[in-house]
């Protein structure tokens, strides 16, 4: 079992839906990263968070410590949103992150 | 601040050769990642460094590469003998402190190709 799951794998829908990605990890964690890499891109940083809520413009984050578990959410979904996504965290001593596998997001116009 | 600076962005090798992969981490970083990105894969944890030490190598391949982070200069990824399976992107990150601390950033990586 990997350390850290997303959900889903791919997901496809409408410009300005509402979007949810899943994470669910394993190991006790000080603070879990959400970021972001378009196809043959590079990968940008898009939250570190360790409790509660953060917004950047239409972006949410939220992660519950004591469930283990962080969702990423986009509102007013737009085609540029479309990327892969990807939460990551620090591993046992917190010098290196492992990652989910990361969940490919398209929006159709 | 230009950022976590990697180059070459391409990288074409033929199998034998040997790759040097350059990280320059965001200015006041003193702590540097290595991570591949095999194709279709997700992203994998190679070497942790800090300033001329090699803090954490548990992620790399015990044959053909090595890491260091020199007191003057960039990080640098070195994969000797290329095989096709070293194909990958590689992509540096640099903090100030820990994985845990704000500002960790990356690169825009070096796709490496080796035909």
């Amino acid at each position: 079992k990997n350390e850290v799951e997303q959900s889903p794998q791919n997901l496809t829908a409408q410009e300005g839906e509402f979007i949810t990605i899943n994470c669910s990890y394993s190991v006790g964690i000080s603070a879990l990263h959400w970021l972001q890499q378009h196809p043959g891109g590079g990968i940008v940083s898009l939250f570190m968070l360790s409790s509660g809520k953060k917004k950047h413009g239409r972006l949410i984050a939220t992660i519950n410590i004591q469930e283990k578990h962080s969702s990423l959410h986009i509102t007013a979904s737009h085609p540029r949103d479309s990327a892969v996504y990807i939460c990551a965290v620090p591993y046992l001593s917190a010098q290196k992150l492992v990652f989910g596998q990361g969940t490919r997001l398209t929006i159709n116009p | 601040n230009a950022g976590v600076m990697q180059n070459p962005r391409h990288l074409v090798r033929r199998r034998g050769q040997e790759a040097r992969l350059r990280c320059s981490p965001m200015k006041g970083h003193s702590h540097v990642y290595w991570y591949r990105q095999l194709p279709e894969e997700g992203l994998k944890f190679m070497v942790y460094l800090q300033k001329e030490n090699i803090i954490d190598e548990s992620g790399m391949p015990k044959e053909r590469f090595s890491a260091e982070f020199p007191k003057e200069g960039p990080s640098i990824l070195r994969i000797q003998q290329v095989v096709r399976g070293d194909s990958a992107a590689y992509f540096c990150a640099s903090s100030p402190q820990t994985t845990t601390s704000n500002g960790y950033t990356f690169g825009s990586g070096t796709r490496l190709t080796v035909v």
